[in-house]
C-alpha cells in the first residue's frame, strides 16, 4: 500500500457534467501528478502540481484543471464532461526530484 | 514519443524466466518500471539511470542502454504473483513523476 489515496474509487457522470476528483498524497510528498488510463492503455500525463502550482502539463484541453492545497492533496476537475474522458484516473505522489512515484488506486470514471 | 514495448504479451509457466524491452525513440535521462495488476494502480518496480544497472527486488533486474535509448527488465523463476500488465515509464525531464509511459507488455504465468 503506497498511502496514496483517491476518492471517490466508482463514478458515472453524463456528458456536459463537471467532475471533481480527489487525491490525498503520502505523507511529505510535495508533488502530485494526474493520469487518465484509458482501457487497455498505459496512463497518460494530464498535469502535476507542486507547492500549490501547476508545475507541467501534458497534452489536455483546458477543461481539465485541478488545484492542490497547502497540504499537498489535490483535486483533478473536469468540465464539460465528453465520452471519451470515460477512463480510470490515476494520481501520483512523490518528492520533487525524487526518483519513484506512487500511484493511489485510481478513480474509475465513466461518462454516459 | 511513447516508449514502445516488446513483446506485446508473453506467457510462461511459473519458473520460467521472461526479458521486456522497452525502446525509446529520444534521448533518456533515466526508466521506470511499473507492474500494473488487473483493476489496481500502477506498482513502482524500479528505476533505471544512466551509466547505471539497479536490482529492484525479488527475482527482477533490469539494464539500460543510454546510447541504444533502451532499457529491458528480466524476470527470473517466474512466480505466479509476477501476472501483470508492465510498463516502462520516461521522464520528460529529470522528474520522477512526469513520465511518459510505454505501450505496456502483458505478462500471464501459469502453474
Amino acid at each position: 500500500e503506497t498511502g496514496v489515496t483517491q476518492s471517490p474509487t466508482h463514478l458515472i457522470k453524463t456528458r456536459g457534467q463537471q467532475v471533481t476528483l480527489r487525491c490525498s498524497s503520502q505523507s511529505g510528498h510535495n508533488t502530485v501528478s494526474w493520469y487518465q488510463q484509458a482501457l487497455g492503455q498505459g496512463p497518460q500525463f494530464i498535469f502535476q502540481y507542486y507547492r500549490e502550482e501547476e508545475n507541467g502539463r501534458g497534452n489536455f484541453p483546458p477543461r481539465f484543471s485541478g488545484l492542490q492545497f497547502p497540504n499537498y492533496s489535490s483535486e483533478l476537475n473536469v468540465n464539460a464532461l465528453e465520452l471519451d474522458d470515460s477512463a480510470l484516473y490515476l494520481c501520483a505522489s512523490s518528492l520533487k526530484g525524487a526518483r519513484g512515484a506512487f500511484f493511489g488506486q485510481g478513480t474509475r470514471l465513466t461518462v454516459v | 514519443q511513447q516508449p514502445v514495448q516488446s513483446p506485446q504479451a508473453v506467457i510462461l509457466r511459473e519458473g520460467e524466466d521472461a526479458v521486456i524491452n522497452c525502446s525509446s525513440s529520444k534521448a533518456l535521462y533515466s526508466v521506470h518500471w511499473y507492474r500494473q495488476k488487473h483493476g489496481e494502480a500502477p506498482v513502482f518496480l524500479m528505476i533505471l539511470l544512466k551509466g547505471g544497472e539497479q536490482k529492484g527486488h525479488d527475482k527482477i533486474s533490469a539494464s539500460f542502454n543510454e546510447k541504444k535509448q533502451q532499457s529491458s527488465l528480466y524476470l527470473t523463476a517466474s512466480q505466479l504473483s509476477y501476472s501483470g500488465t508492465y510498463f516502462c515509464g520516461t521522464p520528460n525531464t529529470g522528474t520522477a513523476s512526469k513520465l511518459t509511459f510505454g505501450t505496456g507488455t502483458r505478462l500471464q504465468v501459469t502453474l
